[in-house]
Parts: C-alpha cells; sequence; structure tokens
C-alpha cells in the first residue's frame, strides 16, 4: 500500500526559482491538504482540496499556488521561492467525515531549502 | 478560529518514566482529537484518536481521554520506553471549520536508557 507518496524528498532552490511539489494519493480521498513544518511552529495549513477541481487558502497561502486537476494528485507551486519558505512540506489526505469523524494520511515529506 | 496547545518541549525522560503531554484545544463545533507521532525522518502517524466526549483513545500503551469540560486531551503513557522517543502533535478536526486539521506545535520527547 503505498498510502501518501510525495516527490521529491529534498530539494536546493536559489532565490527566485520556481518549482513543483506533488503529491498523490491512491487511497480514493476526497480531501487533500498541504502543510509546512517549522521548528516550534507545529504543521500549518497552505491550501487544501475538498474534491477534484478545487481549491482552498488555508492559514499561510502567500507565495504558494495549487491545483487538483486529478482526484488523486495535488500538486503545491512555489512561482518564486524565498528564504523564507525553507522548510519542510507534508502532504496529506482524508476521507469525507459524513460518518463522524476522519484522520489523516501523511507523506514523508519534503525538506526544501531556499539560498 | 479552532486552535490547539500542548505543552513545550523538549521532555526528557528516564526508560520506564510515567509520560504525560498535556494538550488542550479550542473549536467552533463538536472536534475529533487526536495524537499523531513523528519519528525522525518521518511522516505523521495516527497515534490514537476520540470522536466524542469521555472516549479514551488507546494504541501502544499510549492513553488519552477526550474531556469536554476541560478541552483537553492529555496523552499518558504509563511506562516509556527508548523507542518512543519522537514528537507528538495535539490536533484536532472539526468538521464546522470544513474539515481541516489543526495541529499544536509538538513535544519533542527524548528517552534516556
Amino acid at each position: 500500500n503505498a498510502g501518501v507518496t510525495q516527490t521529491p524528498k529534498f530539494r536546493v532552490l536559489k532565490t527566485g526559482q520556481s518549482m513543483t511539489l506533488l503529491c498523490a494519493q491512491d487511497m480514493n480521498h476526497e480531501y487533500m491538504y498541504w502543510y509546512r513544518q517549522d521548528p516550534g511552529m507545529g504543521l500549518r495549513l497552505i491550501h487544501y482540496s475538498v474534491g477534484e477541481g478545487t481549491t482552498a487558502k488555508g492559514e499561510v497561502p502567500d507565495g504558494y499556488n495549487v491545483s487538483r486537476l486529478k482526484k488523486q494528485n495535488f500538486l503545491l507551486g512555489l512561482e518564486s521561492a524565498a528564504p523564507s519558505q525553507t522548510s519542510v512540506y507534508f502532504c496529506a489526505s482524508s476521507y469525507d467525515s459524513v460518518r463522524g469523524w476522519t484522520e489523516a494520511f501523511f507523506g514523508q515529506g519534503t525538506r526544501l531549502t531556499v539560498v | 478560529g479552532d486552535s490547539v496547545t500542548q505543552m513545550e518541549g523538549p521532555v526528557t525522560l528516564s526508560e520506564e518514566a510515567f509520560l504525560t503531554i498535556n494538550c488542550t484545544y479550542t473549536a467552533t463545533g463538536y472536534p475529533s482529537l487526536f495524537w499523531y507521532v513523528q519519528y525522525p525522518g518521518e511522516g505523521l502517524q495516527l497515534l490514537l484518536k476520540a470522536t466524542k466526549a469521555d472516549d479514551k483513545g488507546s494504541n501502544k500503551g499510549f492513553e488519552a481521554t477526550y474531556r469536554k469540560e476541560t478541552t483537553s486531551f492529555h496523552l499518558e503513557k504509563g511506562s516509556v520506553q527508548v523507542s518512543d522517543s519522537a514528537v507528538y502533535f495535539c490536533a484536532l478536526s472539526d468538521r464546522a471549520y470544513g474539515q481541516n486539521f489543526v495541529f499544536g506545535p509538538g513535544t519533542r520527547l527524548s528517552v534516556l536508557p
């Protein structure tokens, strides 16, 4: 069972460069999320999606864009990377909580350094 | 908006010691509560959950009880092992808040042999 897969696992960017992080899930989940993890701040939600073709802003969306053209994929883009975007990025997915609860399944993370 | 507060670490314990990590929350609706664990270099894994008041979640010797009256979900383990060394995150999911997961800052636990 692959679960949630993120690519790449590591990346170093120069300031101003662009890149796309890919998240793929094989559990047919409706919801997908992008978080960033910074020391002492836990996980902060960047963007999320409640289904194919939909996206919404989270707590810290500035400087990022997302797309969900297929249900199983959720892409996070950085158009012009800044050192403040140095972080570990996690993708997660969950099923709809119509039965009262759900849980988030996480990928292994992408460690991004912007120099 | 919804939020989660948990005790700051790091926490350092000797093997077989008792562990408590405090967690409190604020939520708009009636959230589900979770503890996630992150081992070095890995993503977060669900440790345990509780979906309604007075529910007790348990797994691998860890326990936490959903206390609605005190808005708390404290994590406990009676006897920690070196292999429990990790970062622990308290989290909630509130359908009234768009089914997003809100995480606390994490507590780093180190267990010494």
